[in-house]
Formats: structure tokens, sequence, C-alpha cells
């Protein structure tokens, strides 16, 4: 079946660290990847997002890594700040006909920023 | 914050009961999607709605059905409701010619329903 995990539920980390979430998929059909960040009480928020014809992509602090022989992706932190202390959802999308729109969420990574 | 909105923000009701939540989406997107997040897990898909149309479905019994309006603002309708539908009910939107466009999603703040 479908399914899309994360190696770790917790990962604690100092700040001004770079932060590293592993994620696992189990799809080879899928070609849409994104990141998602959820703080306490709200709705997850679009962090960076990859296609498979990419194996990285960059943006502000965060850099996403797919690699699609082993079917892992990854999202680094650069100088992670407390205000990154959230859970962090991969999510993956295969884009058949009936499925645009469907994500397939992992269980979900708590980051802890430690002061 | 996104353009997204979702009422009521909290719900409460008991077994057998129906609910109906509430989202507008944000200006200009035409597609909705609907998710069901059980406390620690990921979001689920529910469904998406495109152009007042029911398309794509997760694995969610019939008795989870929706509305999308001319205005693209949606329904999730939950009858008989039982304990394991207790959730944050999410709501995303996007925008996109057709709904194979990859864009995207925004996410409301959620609904979060208790059954009793």
């Amino acid at each position: 079946g479908e399914s899309v995990g994360l190696h770790l539920p917790t990962l604690s980390v100092q700040e001004g660290d770079n932060s590293i979430i592993n994620c696992a998929y189990s799809n080879s059909a899928s070609d849409y990847f994104i990141w998602y960040k959820q703080e306490s009480g709200k709705g997850p928020q679009f962090i960076i997002d990859i296609r498979s014809n990419m194996d990285k992509r960059q943006g502000q602090r965060v850099t996403v890594l797919l690699n699609k022989t082993v079917k892992h992706l990854s999202l680094q932190i650069a100088a992670t700040q407390p205000g990154d202390s959230a859970v962090y959802f991969c999510a993956e999308n295969n884009g058949r006909p009936g499925n645009t729109g469907k994500l397939i969420f992992g269980q979900g990574t708590t980051l802890q920023v430690k002061p | 914050e996104t353009g997204v909105t979702q009422s009521p923000t909290h719900l409460i009701k008991t077994r057998g009961q129906q609910v109906t939540l509430r989202c507008s989406s944000q200006s200009g997107h035409n597609t909705v999607s609907w998710y069901q997040q059980a406390l620690g897990q990921g979001p689920q898909f529910i469904f998406q709605y495109y152009r007042e149309e029911e398309n794509g479905r997760g694995n969610f019994p019939p008795r989870f059905s929706g509305l999308q309006f001319p205005n693209y603002s949606s329904e999730l309708n939950v009858n008989a409701l039982e304990l394991d539908d207790s959730a944050l009910y999410l709501c995303a939107s996007r925008s996109g010619a057709t709904p194979a466009s990859y864009n995207e999603q925004f996410f409301g703040p959620g609904t979060r329903l208790t059954v009793l």
C-alpha cells in the first residue's frame, strides 16, 4: 500500500545548528514531494517542494534532497532557530487521474530547538 | 497566515449525530481538498472538489460527503458520527487550470471535532 514514513519521531537540536529531517516513501510512481511545517493549533504550512525530475532544491534556509533510487527525501534547515520548533511532515503526490491533489502524508517528526 | 478560513474552530457532537464543517478557500483558488488528522498522525486525504464536483477520493466511507459552491467555498458533511471521527479536519485550497496542476496547497487552521 501507499505509505510515507519518517525515520525519527522527535529531533532535538541546539539553536544555531543545522537540522536534517528524513523521510522514506514507498510509491515509486510519486513524482511530487512537499515538506510542511505544523505548529500547535495551526494547519500545515508549506515549506518547500520538489518534483521528481530534480534531486535538490533550495529555499531560504531550507534545502530538500530527493533520492529516487532509495526513495528517500530529506529536509535540511540551516542555522535552526527557536521558531523552527514544530512538527514537520513530508507528503507525496503521484499525479494520477483522480489522485491529483491527494497528498499522502507521513506521521511527522517533532523538531525541538534548544536555546 | 493563509487566506483559507474554516468554521467552526471547535465542535463537540455525540455518536450518531451529523456534522457540517465549512471552508472558505483563498481568493482565486478553484480546488478544495479535505483532510482528516487524528491526534499524533499526519493528515489523511478525504476528497477533493474542483468546479463543484468531487474529483478524487481517499479511503473514507460514503457517510463522508461534501459540496463546493460557485464561489469555491466548500462543506464537509459527516453522517452517523463515530467515536473514531474525532480529529482535526483540515481544508486546503489551490489554484490551477486543471486539478492535475501541481500548485501549492494552502491549508486552513482546521476544525477540531470531538465525538462523545
